[in-house]
């Protein structure tokens, strides 16, 4: 178990549709980092947040957004959802700004769109 | 980031080492050489990194050539449980500034398939 927990684990919508991940960080991580891992792309970086605010941009569809919380939780939006945004969506975080070696990651929400 | 090369797949058994490569023959001087692995579908777990001296923790050992132009993962007495995708990754010190992008975000490859058979 990293610490990192991800809502919800599966998640099944139609195309055109929005839904919302989320996901909490490990007690005291201030990064939060959002992947997307596809059958033909592999595991590729969508975006990070630290203590609240956008760090790095990675490639995240102009569809998707993501935001931090106060509470330090991050959430990773996703609109007018497309076949091809079938994917397993992880989010992972890492200690503050004097540790980013090992990021820990969640298990992960599976997303279908139908 | 400096891309790295892996073979596709390997197989070991149970018990014996795995000894994975990593060619990253681009790699510069502030780059730092990381594994992680995937376990099917669970999100990936880091390793073991480093810079140019050979590294070892509970998990595996990590030997980087003298030119930093390779490296090689060492599981030394792999189990069942280590059956994963394991991705080399190289990546700048997180802690050094530099204008254009994250120092922090981490580029997966296809990385090796290891099998461990019983």
């Amino acid at each position: 178990d990293s610490g990192v927990t991800q809502t919800p684990k599966h998640l099944i919508t139609a195309t055109g549709q929005r839904v919302t991940l989320r996901c909490s960080p490990r007690s005291g991580d201030l990064s939060v980092y959002w992947y997307q891992q596809s059958l033909d792309q592999g595991l590729q970086f969508l975006i990070q947040y630290y203590n609240g605010e956008e760090r790095a941009k990675g490639n995240i569809l102009e569809r998707f957004s993501a935001q931090q919380f106060p509470d330090l939780h991050s959430e990773l939006n996703l609109s007018s959802l497309e076949l091809g945004d079938s994917a397993l969506y992880f989010c992972a975080s890492s200690a503050g700004q004097g540790s980013y070696n090992e990021q820990f990651f969640g298990p992960g929400t599976r997303l279908t769109v139908l | 980031d400096a891309k790295t090369t892996q073979p596709p797949s390997m197989d070991c058994a149970e018990g014996r080492a795995a000894n994975l490569p990593c060619n990253h023959s681009t790699i510069s001087g502030n780059e730092y050489v990381y594994w992680y692995r995937q376990i099917h579908s669970q999100g990936p777990q880091y390793i073991i990194h480093g810079l140019k001296n050979n590294e070892t923790n509970e998990m595996a050992s990590l030997i980087i050539t003298e030119d930093r132009k390779s490296s090689t993962l060492i599981l030394p007495h792999a189990t069942l449980r280590d059956t994963a995708v394991y991705y080399c990754i190289v990546r700048v010190d997180p802690l050094e500034r530099y204008s254009g992008g994250s120092n922090y975000k981490l580029t997966f490859g296809k990385g090796t398939l290891l099998t461990v058979n019983p």
